[in-house]
């Protein structure tokens, strides 16, 4: 089915540890983006991508990184896991122009202990 | 600078009756506007977006909302509930602009209980 596929859908982590959260589409979109969501706050755009090869920030960075190396596919990298980056994680993308709404993947929840 | 603003964190609403989802955005130019919804466990889904022309626009499960530019509002209605609709909706605004990223702000959402 074509859409976005993040990985893994759970995923418990020590204080310290790193790891990366995987997110892949198959729909040729340019746009991709990681968003954070937490309770009370809906969501806050983490990274995003404008195409392969280029990444910028978004509001809340601090503690990840992101690389876009190939159309399909958009990383997340947390560095160093706190317990403060708890939270369910969802990738999107969407094709240009921003008259097309956001296709979200399904998210990975997050637990730091 | 653009925002947008959810009053209602929760409404609880028994099946069958009338529900409207609050809301407003500030912008200082023209926006498009989006309600998304979220069910459990699940990523967030396209309902509804205005970009332009008539102001109410609809989406195939029943859910209406209105653009009105003068009270910069959107409100996302449904004249009869089901048990299906619990979920929760967010509203986003994003600025179209020619080429370039354009950031989508998303409200803090509004978690719809349907009561049997």
């Amino acid at each position: 089915n074509a859409g976005v596929t993040q990985t893994p859908k759970f995923q418990v982590l020590k204080t310290g540890q790193s790891m990366t959260l995987q997110c892949a589409q198959d729909m040729n979109h340019e746009y991709m983006s990681w968003y954070r969501q937490d309770p009370g706050m809906g969501l806050r755009l983490i990274h995003y991508s404008v195409g392969a090869g280029i990444t910028d920030q978004g509001e809340v960075p601090n503690g990840y990184n992101v690389s876009r190396s190939t159309t399909e596919d958009f990383p997340l990298r947390l560095l160093s896991a706190a317990p403060s980056q708890t939270s369910v994680y969802f990738c999107a993308s969407r094709r240009d122009p921003s008259t097309y709404g956001y296709t979200f993947g399904s998210g990975t929840r997050l637990t730091v202990v | 600078a653009q925002s947008v603003t959810q009053l209602d964190s929760q409404v609880p609403v028994f099946e069958e009756a009338p529900v409207e989802l609050r809301c407003n955005y500030s912008s200082s130019v023209s926006v498009y506007l989006f309600w998304y919804v979220q069910y459990p466990n699940q990523g967030l889904q396209l309902l509804l977006k205005y970009l332009s022309g008539s102001t109410l626009v609809e989406s195939i499960n029943g859910f209406e909302a209105e653009f009105n530019k003068s009270q910069t509002s959107f409100h996302l209605r449904k004249p009869s509930v089901h048990i299906s609709d619990t979920a929760e909706y967010f509203c986003a605004v994003i600025t179209p602009a020619s080429g370039g990223y354009q950031k989508v702000t998303f409200g803090i959402g509004t978690k719809l209980q349907v009561i049997p």
